[in-house]
């Protein structure tokens, strides 16, 4: 069992839709990350969050919109997304950022498929 | 720029027999690596991380690293093969500022029974 928690587990949406993806840790964590990941291939890093502030954003569309409501949770809401974003989206969570050796820690992530 | 490389697309092992899959770095700094495996359908699992000053370190499920300074290596190895260790597995290092992960292209290990 993950420690990290995704719903939906599969998501189907139209291009003209709206919804978000959802994510939830109860470590303690204070470091958030979304990630994208096609298959068979390494995961792309997308937002994090520090502390429920934003300090990383990978040049995302703006149809990916992340919000941290509290330190235990994570939101992307989605938009107008295009076939190409089909993809696993992973949710992971660390105690901190910074240069160490803790790991972060994966969700089983959402599977998205775009009509 | 800290990176990681997987040599092998894909490993083949027969069961009982000890595996390897192979990890190369390249740092600037102290090297914060990582070993995560993904079975299908599932999130990225975390096996082990380099300790500083340990050249093999132990993980779940009976896996372990051996950490190389001159060869620049971190190879993930497990002395006798299961079937069910059979996944996508990931080399991963820390980025310069600590705020990310940066992941090797992935080896899928096949264990034959």
């Amino acid at each position: 069992d993950t420690e990290v928690t995704q719903t939906p587990k599969h998501l189907v949406m139209g291009m003209t839709n709206k919804k978000s993806l959802k994510c939830e840790q109860h470590m303690g964590h204070r470091a958030m990350y979304w990630y994208k990941q096609k298959a068979k291939k390494p995961p792309e890093l997308m937002f994090v969050y520090s502390y429920e502030k934003l300090s990383i954003n990978e040049s995302v569309p703006s149809r990916f919109s992340p919000e941290c409501p509290n330190s235990s949770l994570l939101n992307l809401h989605l938009h107008a997304l295009q076939p190409e974003d089909s993809a696993l989206y992973l949710c992971a969570s660390s105690p901190v950022t910074g240069a160490s050796n803790q790991p972060q820690h994966f969700g089983d992530g959402t599977r998205l498929s775009i009509l | 720029a800290q990176s990681v490389a997987q040599p092998e697309d894909q490993v083949n092992v027969a069961e009982g027999n000890p595996l390897t899959v192979k990890c190369t770095y390249s740092v600037s700094g102290n090297p914060y690596l990582f070993w995560y495996v993904q079975y299908p359908n599932r999130g990225l699992q975390f096996l082990l991380k380099y300790i500083t000053g340990d050249n093999l370190v132990k993980g779940s499920y009976g896996f372990e690293a051996e950490f190389n300074k001159s060869q620049t290596s971190f190879h993930l190895k497990k002395p006798s093969a299961l079937v069910s260790d059979s996944a996508l597995y990931f080399c991963a290092v820390k980025n310069q500022a600590g705020t990310a992960l940066i992941f090797g292209k992935g080896t899928t290990l096949s264990v034959s029974s």
